[in-house]
């Protein structure tokens, strides 16, 4: 149990484009999920948390407007980057959590802008 | 959020036990342990948490200093699979249990 996915798993997009990417818990219902972005060679960075139903709150350093998270159901939340460009390419990763301690992440969405 | 301090990289022998050590002295009474890995090109896996006593799962055990202010993963008997980079987080309910990721430890399993 306790499965992540994530839709697409890699997206080629020109600059300038909104790309949309879907975290979904499939087995179980997600209290809380996170959005994470990890450069190459570098650690994750948690970008913002997000809870059913209400608006997702931002890391700091992290423009609300470029990356609008929307969490519509306890299984669903989306990531859309608006207005890509070169510098957004990067490996996404969200996870989930059902009310324990420990996060379920997704397999990540390589984005890469041209 | 408290910091961890892990050794940037450790290699291990397949078949042998491995033990991945962490730093934290700041840790506060709250905080719990946790332990994650990431597979290349892969999000994250949970492998263990804890708070004050040793834990054991069929991944890993974790064995917590006596005063909190350090922990070390063990790996009984490591494989081929299990290189992997491996993060030691810090997290309390108190943050929305968020995760900082710090550098992690890379370990490397040879034949």
């Amino acid at each position: 149990g306790a499965v992540v996915s994530q839709h697409p798993s890699w997206v080629i997009c020109k600059s300038g484009t909104s790309v949309k990417i879907e975290c979904r818990s499939l087995d179980f219902q997600a209290t809380t999920m996170f959005w994470y972005r990890q450069f190459p060679k570098q650690s994750l960075m948690l970008m913002a948390t997000s809870n059913e139903g209400s608006k997702a709150t931002y890391e700091q350093g992290v423009e609300k407007d470029k990356f609008l998270i929307n969490h519509a159901s306890l299984t669903l939340s989306t990531l859309t980057v608006t207005s890509a460009h070169p510098e957004d390419s990067s490996f996404y990763i969200c996870s989930a959590k059902r009310g324990g301690n420990e996060q379920f992440f997704g397999p990540g969405t390589r984005l890469t802008v041209l | 959020d408290a910091k961890t301090t892990q050794p940037n990289s450790m290699e291990s022998n397949e078949e042998e036990p491995v033990h991945l050590p962490c730093n934290h002295s700041t840790i506060s009474g709250t905080d719990y342990i946790h332990w994650y890995r990431q597979l290349p090109s892969q999000g994250p896996e949970y492998v263990i948490h804890g708070l004050t006593s040793n834990v054991n799962n069929r991944m890993a055990s974790l064995a917590i200093a006596e005063d909190r202010k350090s922990s070390t993963l063990i790996l009984h008997r490591a494989t081929l699979r299990d290189a992997a980079v491996y993060y030691c987080i810090l997290s309390n309910t108190g943050t929305a249990s968020k995760l900082t990721f710090g550098t992690g430890t890379r370990l490397q399993v040879t034949l």
